[in-house]
């Protein structure tokens, strides 16, 4: 079955530095999407992307965020200046086209801003 | 926006029994809702959805069913075992791409 791959599993970083999380969604998918979760909570939308560029985006999307699909498989969320509750697990998820409601989750990157 | 609630927050079953969970939402515009398990440490894992022109569908032991009247819809799992014990969370798709989570409930299916 084709996976949403996402790398690294876990990335830690100092408060300030700038974070690049790597995801490769299913090759024949065209939306693609960034969910974060901090520990115990739900998981709360970020971002969608269609067509090189983004559609919709939630408040927690701030300044601080851009995404990017720099070739044909990559997709890239970039924290710019990462604060102690950017801490969570950014999930990348992606779905095949209109009217195709399934999203495929990848396994995630856990972030921890220290 | 959407806004979804997910109730209970928490849900201790005995294995065999069932269990049910239930979600409101807010935008009559949502047309798709689906449930997703998520084992500690896991992605979410889609195990059942529903569209907003069915009533209710189900998957070997498990089922959905969806209200748009009352603007609500539950996940039923029949003969639980303790593999079923995780969180799960549903979710609702109205106009645009995102999916608006509820807050989980936490299963625990006891032997």
């Amino acid at each position: 079955e084709p996976e949403v791959t996402q790398t690294p599993s876990h990335q830690v970083t100092q408060m300030g530095q700038e974070v690049i999380l790597r995801c490769v969604p299913i090759s024949n998918h065209l939306y693609f999407y960034w969910y974060r979760q901090i520990l115990g909570q739900k998981v709360e939308f970020l971002v969608s992307f269609y067509n090189n560029e983004i559609s919709e985006k939630s408040e927690i999307f701030d300044d601080q965020f851009s995404v990017e699909r720099p070739d044909g498989s990559n997709f890239t969320l970039k924290i710019r200046s990462t604060k102690l509750e950017d801490s969570a697990m950014y999930f990348c998820a992606s779905r095949a086209r209109q009217g195709n409601y399934g999203y495929t989750f990848g396994s995630g990157t856990r972030l921890t801003v220290v | 926006g959407e806004n979804v609630e997910q109730h209970p927050s928490t849900l201790s079953v005995q294995e065999g029994d069932s269990a049910v969970i239930k979600c409101t939402y807010s935008d009559s515009a949502s047309n798709y809702f689906p449930w997703y398990k998520q084992e500690l440490g896991k992605r979410p894992q889609l195990i059942i959805d529903i569209r907003s022109n069915v009533g209710e569908k189900k998957d070997q032991r498990i089922a959905v069913t969806l209200n748009k009247t009352a603007k609500h819809f539950s996940l039923h799992i029949t003969e639980t075992q303790p593999e079923d014990s995780a969180v799960y969370f549903c979710a609702a798709k109205a106009a645009g791409n995102k999916l608006t989570f509820g807050g989980g409930t936490r299963v625990l299916v006891k032997p």
